[in-house]
């Protein structure tokens, strides 16, 4: 059973520039979270979706940050015309249920020129 | 707003015994986490306390006391595998899983 996998593990992107990340939950889990890592700081609560719903976003920047969890397809956490302080490792985790603990991917390290 | 306090660093010798602690001030509580972290790796999950006392898994224990907002890791029988981050988290009350992250304490074993 294969885990939570995120794609790219590394992605460069310009000022400007979108940043696309992927994320496909371990099989049978329908609810899924983004985190932010910054450098020298704890991992930061983005966004719960379910499929086809954002449930919470209370963490996601007011602007230039989306996400969605279609109803086929891995999630995406869009950020368009990234800026330097956008450079962090994202990570994506996922559950089978609300109050189930959450199985972490391996990251996508952002890095903004 | 929300505090989770860990040492950032510490360092022990293969087979000793290490205690990490954790200390939190949030808004809300819904049982407390332990993830590992090994470098450019996900985070894996080691414990869940939700209620007070010793939860013990093989050579990992975590205990927790919610009046005094604290909680440890404890590792036995350090063996070198075990040089990672141990991140501390608390879940809010929200009924899923929003997790406040300290941010995390780098163990490092040395032979």
């Amino acid at each position: 059973n294969a885990g939570v996998m995120q794609n790219p593990r590394h992605l460069v992107r310009r000022r400007g520039q979108e940043a696309r990340l992927r994320c496909s939950p371990m099989k049978g889990h329908s609810h899924v979270y983004w985190y932010r890592q910054l450098p020298e700081e704890g991992l930061k609560f983005m966004v719960y979706l379910q499929k086809e719903n954002i449930i919470d976003e209370s963490g996601m920047p007011k602007e230039r940050f989306s996400a969605e969890f279609p109803k086929e397809g891995p999630s995406i956490l869009r950020i368009q015309q990234v800026v330097r302080g956008d450079s962090a490792a994202y990570f994506c985790a996922s559950s089978p249920s609300p109050s189930e603990k959450l199985f972490f991917g391996s990251g996508t390290q952002l890095s903004v020129l | 707003g929300q505090n989770i306090d860990q040492p950032t660093e510490m360092t022990a010798t293969e087979g000793a015994i290490v205690q990490i602690n954790c200390t939190y001030q949030t808004s809300g509580f819904n049982g407390l986490f332990w993830y590992q972290q090994h470098a450019g790796e996900a985070p894996t999950f080691l414990s869940y306390n939700v209620l007070d006392g010793l939860e013990e898994k093989g050579r990992f224990s975590s205990f927790l006391s919610r009046s005094k907002g604290y909680s440890y890791l404890l590792l036995k029988e350090l063996q070198m595998k075990d040089s990672a981050s141990y991140l501390c988290a608390v879940a809010m009350n929200t009924g899923f899983q929003k997790l406040v992250f300290g941010t995390g304490t780098r163990l490092l074993v040395s032979p």
